[in-house]
């Protein structure tokens, strides 16, 4: 079964440090872009961040730029992000998303799969 | 960025209605218009690729069309299940989805 479980959210100060984590499994892992999404309380979907498969390429939102930097381990079949300089704007659910299509060196497309997501909370 | 602006953003609907919701993007886009669903406390389910094409499982209620600039969803027959919010998503250029529309039921 292709599966993703996010881990590492919870609560942070304004200007503190996070890193989620987003473990997959059921597919061949180094083969697809990821990419991480985000969704604040009662608000629409935000696009956050990419990365391709290969990982040699990496893709951003303005509103994350500078401060977010996304990885990946292909041989733990793991994806991260790492979030600095957080926000009050920056709490949200943050889910991570497969790409629908197989390349090594794609940029991010559109999403078949989606992990549960996991909360993160940046007080002021 | 590519704006994308969804409309309406909520609708109230009965069961069997036919549904459409509509996706305009701030300049053309060609087909990389993807339509998703989403239910509360649920991740986003996908439901078209391509502007058109039906994502796996998806019931063929569902479809969209549309290219460049406007983009359609339609649900022909709206059933129970589909009480939901949908969002549109552009991967013409950097990501970015529509505010999306809530389908409540009239």
């Amino acid at each position: 079964e292709v599966q993703l479980v996010e881990s590492g959210g919870g609560l942070v100060k304004s200007g503190g440090s996070l890193r989620l984590s987003c473990a997959a499994s059921g597919f061949t892992f180094s083969s697809y872009a990821m990419s991480w999404v985000r969704q604040a309380p009662g608000k629409g979907l935000e696009w956050v961040s990419g990365i391709s498969g290969s990982g040699s390429r990496t893709f951003y939102a303005d509103s994350v730029k500078g401060r977010f930097t996304i990885s990946r381990d292909n041989s733990k079949s793991t994806l991260y992000v790492q979030m600095n300089s957080l926000r009050a704007e920056d709490t949200a659910v943050y889910y991570c998303a497969k790409d629908r299509g197989a390349g090594g060196n794609s940029a991010p497309d559109a999403f078949d799969i989606w992990g549960q997501g996991t909360m993160v909370t940046v007080s002021s | 960025d590519i704006q994308m602006a969804q409309s309406p953003s909520s609708l109230s609907a009965s069961v069997g209605d036919r549904v459409t919701i509509t996706c305009r993007a701030s300049q053309s886009i060609g087909i990389y218009l993807h339509w998703y669903q989403q239910k509360p406390g649920k991740a986003p389910r996908p439901l078209i690729y391509t502007a058109s094409s039906l994502a796996s499982g998806v019931p063929s209620r569902f479809s969209g069309s549309g290219s460049g600039t406007d983009f359609t969803l339609t649900i022909s027959s709206l059933q129970p299940e589909d009480f939901a919010t949908y969002y549109c998503q552009q991967s013409y250029s950097t990501l970015t989805f529509g505010g999306g529309t809530k389908v409540e039921i009239k």
